[in-house]
């Protein structure tokens, strides 16, 4: 079982629509972080959390420590929104290990 | 503020034969990753650098991946000699601190095929 899970896998949706997409992950952590990739490799920060939420524009983070799970949503969901999210996770090694993402296509 | 810059962007290779990434990181980041993306994968860590020296290689295969920092700003990454399965984005992110609090700066990546 990977350390880090996320669902969906993938996700297409239509614009305007509410977005979650979910991770779970098993071992103890100091802190969880979203990340954007875009076609090409490129990767964003979107947020980094330890608890609680977080909000920035139209993203929103939430996590559950001790359900150990966190969610991503995006309100009015717009095509330039389509990328991979993937959730990471930071343990005590310090290390970031990543869940394998969730394909977002937005369509207009 | 310049972002963590990569070259090349993409390679094509034969098996076997050898291969060197580079890395600049964002100015004033002591540590720098390298982490391996596989098609369909999240990024997986193969090395982490605090300054010149070593924090995590544990996920590196010593036999035929080796990297380095000498001066403590850039890096390189080479395989030698490189496998099919290789084949994947090599992710270069630099940071300020080294806790938990830390974002990490993500470079474009290369793309490696090896055929």
């Amino acid at each position: 079982k990977n350390e880090v899970e996320q669902s969906p896998q993938n996700l297409t949706a239509q614009e305007g629509e509410f977005i979650t997409i979910n991770c779970s992950y098993s071992v103890g952590i100091s802190a969880l972080h979203w990340l954007q990739q875009h076609p090409g490799g490129g990767i964003v920060s979107l947020f980094m959390l330890s608890s609680g939420k977080k909000k920035h524009g139209r993203l929103i983070a939430t996590i559950n420590i001790q359900e150990k799970h966190s969610s991503l949503h995006i309100t009015a969901s717009h095509p330039r929104d389509s990328a991979v999210y993937i959730c990471a996770v930071r343990g005590s090694a310090r290390q970031l290990t990543f869940g394998s993402g969730t394909q977002l296509t937005v369509l207009p | 503020e310049a972002g963590v810059a990569q070259s090349p962007r993409y390679k094509i290779i034969e098996k076997r034969q050898s291969v060197a990434f580079w890395c600049n990181p964002i100015s004033g980041h002591a540590t720098l990753y390298w982490y391996q993306q596989i098609l369909g994968q999240g990024p997986k860590l193969l090395i982490q650098f605090q300054n010149n020296g070593v924090v995590d290689d544990s996920q590196l295969p010593k036999d035929r991946f080796s990297a380095e920092r000498l001066k403590g700003v850039d890096s390189t990454l080479k395989i030698q000699p490189a496998k099919l399965e290789d084949s994947a984005v090599y992710l270069c992110a630099s940071s300020v601190l080294r806790d938990s609090t830390d974002t990490q700066y993500f470079g474009p990546g290369t793309r490696l095929t090896v055929l």
